[in-house]
């Protein structure tokens, strides 16, 4: 079974540049996770998808952060303007039911 | 106070030690509960979920405490492959969003 897809899988802009990343979840999987990871921290869930729905975006910064999961299979996250703050992993994951999740290789993002 | 918290380490033991990590919670509604294992530079990895009666999978075994709301995780026999970030995970029901602890990292010497 092909787990989780994401590209590209290193990215370095400079601030105020946009980036976006794409996420291709496991086949079938209904719900689907971006996390940001800095460096020494644990994922922390910027936003969760329930096919093409979103569950909680709560702690996605709205201003600068927007993602989009078409079709209720793909997903894109984008960041527009990039701070240096923004430099981290980020992670898309998917899970069958809600619960155990298998995660994508991440793209580690550094902002210059 | 963190919603899930757990001890950084590192912790460094000999191979054939045993080495047990907790992971403490703050939401009593809490219902699900993981451990993962994160290699340097890698995605994490679901290593056991975490069930009321305990579970045991191999030289890992995985308990929760309700009363005190902490789940922990004993390696026997550890490896020198077990070395890795050993990250709890916590959701309050099925569905909803699940909160990492921040990891504790364990160094396996020969």
């Amino acid at each position: 079974e092909a787990g989780v897809a994401q590209s590209p899988r290193y990215k370095i802009i400079e601030k105020r540049q946009s980036v976006a990343f794409w996420c291709n979840p496991i086949s079938g999987h209904a719900t689907l996770y971006w996390y940001q990871q800095i460096l020494g921290q644990g994922p922390k869930l910027l936003i969760q998808f329930q096919n093409n729905g979103v569950v909680d975006d709560s702690q996605l910064p709205k201003d600068r952060f927007s993602a989009e999961r078409l079709k209720g299979v793909d997903s894109t996250l984008k960041i527009q303007p990039a701070k240096l703050e923004d430099s981290a992993v980020y992670l898309c994951a998917s899970s069958p039911t809600g619960d155990e999740q298998y995660f994508g290789p991440g793209t580690r993002l550094t902002v210059t | 106070r963190k919603e899930v918290e757990q001890d950084p380490g590192p912790f460094n033991v000999p191979e054939g030690a045993t080495v047990a990590f907790n992971c403490t919670y703050s939401n009593s509604a809490s219902q699900s509960f993981f451990w993962y294992r994160q290699d340097c530079r890698k995605e994490p990895k679901l290593l056991m979920s975490v069930y009321s009666s305990g579970n045991e999978d191999g030289r890992f075994t995985a308990q929760l405490n309700r009363a005190s709301q902490y789940i922990s995780l004993l390696i026997r026999d550890s490896k020198l492959s077990d070395s890795a970030t050993y990250l709890c995970a916590v959701s309050s029901s099925s569905a909803s969003k699940i909160i990492f602890g921040s990891g504790t990292r364990l160094s396996i010497r020969p």
